[in-house]
């Protein structure tokens, strides 16, 4: 059964750089692309990018430039930094894969992890 | 870039017919996919293509397509329904990439 956790700090200073790790059981890294997507709470959805097995990299526009995404294959983990962090990017923070052989879709989500940005 | 929109609450009765728009340039373009997200948890694909069901996914859950408006229609709405539903597609006009809509909330009256 695949799975995903996300662990990092759940709190981060204003200007400072957000770190997460996702963990993946039960799946081989070179069958999916690699999500991140976040929650600010009680709004919706944002994707924030995915990462191939490759290293390949695709992000939203609006978060490129702050953004980075990178695997390590061989801990079967990717991982997230957000740099120059404001309240604004206060958010639960998910992991998702995509099937490279499937329909499109988020197939399997991590259960998510909030973190607050704050001093 | 192209943008989705749902209306922000949906409330039926059980039994009823729950029917939960998206519109958007995108949907003309490129596929929707629908999740389900209960308080607490994370969103579960429900619709996936316009209109496929996944397996395990009850057969009152069905989609349609109709231009630039997709619809998620859930018919006979059970009160184990009501949950948040994000519709998703992709902005392909510049540089592509995943947009939501803003959600929906479902409330079974």
């Amino acid at each position: 059964q695949v799975q995903l956790q996300e662990s990092g700090p759940g709190l981060v200073k204003p200007s400072e750089t957000l770190s997460l790790i996702c963990t993946v059981s039960g799946a081989s890294m070179n069958t999916s692309f690699w999500n991140w997507i976040r929650q600010p709470p009680g709004k919706g959805l944002e994707w924030i990018g995915y990462i191939h097995y490759s290293g390949g990299t695709h992000y939203h526009p609006s978060l490129k430039t702050r953004v980075t995404i990178s695997v390590d294959t061989d801990k079967k983990q990717f991982s997230l930094k957000l740099t120059s962090v404001t309240p604004a990017d206060t958010a639960v923070y998910y992991c998702a894969s995509t099937s490279l052989f499937g329909e499109g879709d988020f197939d399997y989500w991590g259960q998510g992890t909030l973190v607050t940005v704050s001093s | 870039s192209y943008e989705l929109t749902q209306p922000p609450s949906v409330s039926v009765s059980p039994g009823q017919m729950a029917r939960i728009t998206c519109s958007g340039d995108a949907l003309s373009k490129q596929h929707a996919y629908w999740y389900q997200q209960k308080p607490g948890q994370a969103p579960v694909v429900v619709i996936y293509k316009d209109n496929e069901r996944p397996s395990g996914i009850p057969e009152r859950f069905s989609g349609s397509t109709s231009g630039t408006t997709v619809t998620l229609t859930i018919s006979g709405v059970q009160a184990e329904d009501e949950a948040d539903y994000h519709c998703q597609s992709a902005d392909s006009s510049g540089s592509y990439h995943v947009i939501f809509g803003g959600g929906t909330k479902l409330t079974v009256l």
